[in-house]
């Protein structure tokens, strides 16, 4: 079945990057958008933007649009997302979910139908 | 960008309630919308895409409905497994903006 796995567990200090991946198996690679989401302690769900694996495309939220860059390598079927410039603030657990059309008349419409387990990212000097 | 506010925040009930939540577009989204559930420690899971069909796997108990800006999501007899924080979002365009959540507590 479909499955997205995620790289461990990291602390970083601030101003410093960190890259998270995301591995899908189960399905082709190149088919679904991966969305990039993220929680910080207490707080909920935000969500970052979008890659798609097959043409490279992204797409950021403003508020992460200079700090974030999303790559794949199709071959590894892997995706990642790097944020740079570190602050306290970018504590969290960072989630990749798969984004999967559903057809309905003439419309489509979208959902995250499988998620990553999390990579928790801990930012502190 | 368009805005998604669900009430309550949290909410306290018991084994056996009905359990409603309702999400709140600050513009049309048509049924552009999902539910999640989600619990401490675990990713999160769709429940309702499109606003009103059935993830597979998801117990019928769970429903949604609505359209354009007010949209719902009920639990029609709640379980001791559905204490968690439940999401709705958009997938009308981007940003694909989550609602703050609502946290259902055992009362």
């Amino acid at each position: 079945q479909a499955q997205l796995v995620q790289s461990g567990s990291e602390v970083k200090e601030p101003g410093a990057s960190v890259k998270v991946s995301c591995k899908a198996s189960g399905y082709t690679f190149t088919t679904f958008e991966i969305n990039w989401v993220r929680q910080a302690p207490g707080q909920g769900l935000e969500w970052m933007g979008w890659m798609n694996p097959n043409s490279g495309n992204t797409g950021y939220a403003q508020k992460f649009q200079g700090r974030v860059t999303m790559t794949r390598n199709t071959s590894m079927n892997t995706v990642y997302m790097e944020v740079s410039s570190l602050r306290s603030e970018d504590t969290a657990v960072y989630y990749c979910a798969r984004w999967r059309g559903y057809r309905y008349a003439s419309n489509f419409y979208y959902y995250m139908d499988v998620w990553g387990k999390g990579t928790t990212v801990t930012v502190s000097s | 960008d368009i805005q998604m506010t669900q009430y309550p925040t949290s909410l306290s009930a018991s084994v056996g309630d009905r359990v409603t939540i309702t999400c709140r577009a600050s513009q049309s989204i048509g049924s552009y919308l999902n539910w999640y559930q989600h619990k401490p420690g675990k990713a999160p899971e769709l429940l309702i895409y499109a606003t009103s069909n059935l993830q597979s796997g998801v117990p019928s108990r769970f429903s949604g409905s609505g359209s354009g800006t007010d949209f719902t999501l009920t639990i029609s007899s709640l379980q001791p497994e559905d204490f968690a924080t439940y999401y709705c979002q958009k997938s009308y365009s981007t940003p694909r903006t989550f609602g703050q959540g609502t946290k259902v507590e055992i009362k």
